[in-house]
């Protein structure tokens, strides 16, 4: 079946970029995405992105999709210690959405 | 705007009980899911609803029901409860604007129902 994968920890410094990786094998992708999960609460959609684009920025986030790859990644200016959570990459098709297991990032002072 | 809410946020259950878990959205959306999170494997979608008045297996259906009640409810229950079902369980609604089922669009997650099952 198809796939979404992703690191499962990275550590950054406050202050620094961080840049979460994502692969998928779905070569029928309509919709790309990140969710953020903080301790003891559900997911939040940070962004999405369709598979027509290759870039989406919104304040602080950069989404970057390299579609002949099946890669996509989220980059993070400036990273703060509020940043720290779990973060699950998605895709989906007419049909079905698929997650990666999730990165969590943890932010150091 | 409550947007996704779930009950209960904890349960510790025995082995053979039942329970139904509740989920209730305000957004007007079509689209229900259940999803199940265990450490290392992401989200595995349990059942969905793609609109009132139906309802369809995900990937892990097994030892699950469900009922689309009205448009703002989807519950799940558990028949008789296993340990293998300890996990944090997940609802989520997406608007169905395009696709067959909806399931390609941004879904909004409520804040999930730790369940222990001993």
């Amino acid at each position: 079946g198809e796939d979404v994968e992703q690191s499962l920890f990275l550590s950054v410094r406050e202050g620094d970029s961080s840049v979460i990786n994502c692969t998928y094998t779905d070569s029928s992708s309509t919709y790309l995405y990140w969710y953020k999960q903080e301790p003891g609460a559900g997911l939040q959609l940070l962004t999405y992105i369709f598979s027509n684009m290759d870039m989406k920025q919104d304040q602080r986030l950069t989404v970057l999709l390299n579609k002949k790859d099946k890669h996509l990644s989220l980059r993070i200016a400036d990273t703060q210690t509020g940043d720290s959570a779990i973060y699950f990459c998605a895709e989906s098709n007419d049909n079905d959405m698929r997650f990666g297991a999730g990165t969590r990032l943890t932010v150091k002072p | 705007n409550a947007g996704v809410t779930q009950t209960p946020k904890f349960q510790v259950l025995k082995t053979g009980q039942s329970m139904t878990l509740q989920c209730a959205q305000d957004m007007n959306h079509n689209s229900m899911y259940w999803y199940r999170q265990d450490p290392g494997m992401g989200l595995r979608l349990i059942y969905y609803s793609a609109s009132e008045g139906t309802t369809d297996k995900g990937e892990v259906p097994n030892g699950y029901n469900v009922s689309r009640l009205n448009k703002r409810e989807f519950s799940l229950r558990l028949e008789s409860a296993a340990p293998s079902q300890t996990s944090v369980y997940f609802c989520a609604s997406s608007p169905r604007i395009s696709g067959p089922y909806g399931r390609n669009q941004p879904q909004h997650f409520g804040d999930g129902t730790r369940l222990s099952i001993l």
